[in-house]
């Protein structure tokens, strides 16, 4: 595609429930990267892909947070047992991989939890 | 791990008029610098970027410069316009993975 899509632009749930949040990237990148922008704030890195498999998770904040990429495409960002500080828009980017760094970034998906 | 700091965090400018925004990171080994910028409601927009074996890069009205004694970059913009009105954010990619870290952002208003 022509750019980094993210879908549901807008997600409203209640605390306590699953949600999942999904990415598409620029095709033919095979990096794939998730963030978290808290309002006011600069993004903050959750996890990134290098094709199927998860290069560096370590900005996951805890066992709730889980993200996958089963065919080096479309991932998906799941967040289970919900809480109103999870609350934020999460981007999602992407890059060619290997020695190039630029990172495309999508529109956000902005979560809001009741 | 890698922090970046940004000033300022806002800037006022009169259209014509330039704008300089700063930023200090703290990995020695940090060798790629993205600018980002990102209007009300959307994701952010790479503007430009330079990596470490480059001193100063242009594009058209923006410029970064990079200071790696310092552990400074910053960003230029001239003849600013009211459609540059944005946040903007500097970010680093540290010497370990490729995440970036990014600044806290300048909210950037031109005022015409």
């Amino acid at each position: 595609g022509a750019g980094v899509s993210q879908t549901p632009s807008n997600k409203v749930t209640e605390k306590g429930k699953y949600v999942e949040l999904r990415c598409d990237p620029i095709s033919g990148h095979t990096a794939l990267y998730w963030y978290r922008q808290s309002l006011g704030q600069g993004p903050e890195f959750l996890i990134y892909f290098q094709g199927t498999g998860a290069a560096d998770d370590s900005g996951l904040p805890n066992d709730r947070f889980f993200a996958v990429r089963p065919e080096g495409s479309v991932s998906t960002l799941k967040i289970q047992r919900t809480e109103r500080g999870d609350s934020a828009v999460y981007l999602c980017a992407s890059s060619r991989g290997g020695a190039r760094d630029e990172q495309f970034f999508g529109p956000g998906t902005r979560l809001t939890v009741l | 791990g890698e922090n970046v700091e940004q000033h300022p965090s806002t800037l006022s400018v009169q259209e014509g008029d330039s704008a300089v925004i700063k930023c200090t990171y703290s990995d020695s080994a940090s060798n790629y610098f993205p600018w980002y910028k990102q209007e009300l409601g959307k994701g952010p927009q790479l503007i430009i970027d330079i990596r470490s074996n480059v001193g100063e890069k242009k594009d058209q009205r923006i410029a970064v410069t990079l200071n790696k004694t310092a552990k400074h970059f910053s960003l230029h913009i001239t003849e600013t316009q009211p459609e540059d009105s944005a946040v903007y954010f500097c970010a680093a990619k540290g010497r370990y993975g490729n995440k970036l870290v990014f600044g806290a952002g300048t909210i950037l208003r031109v005022k015409s």
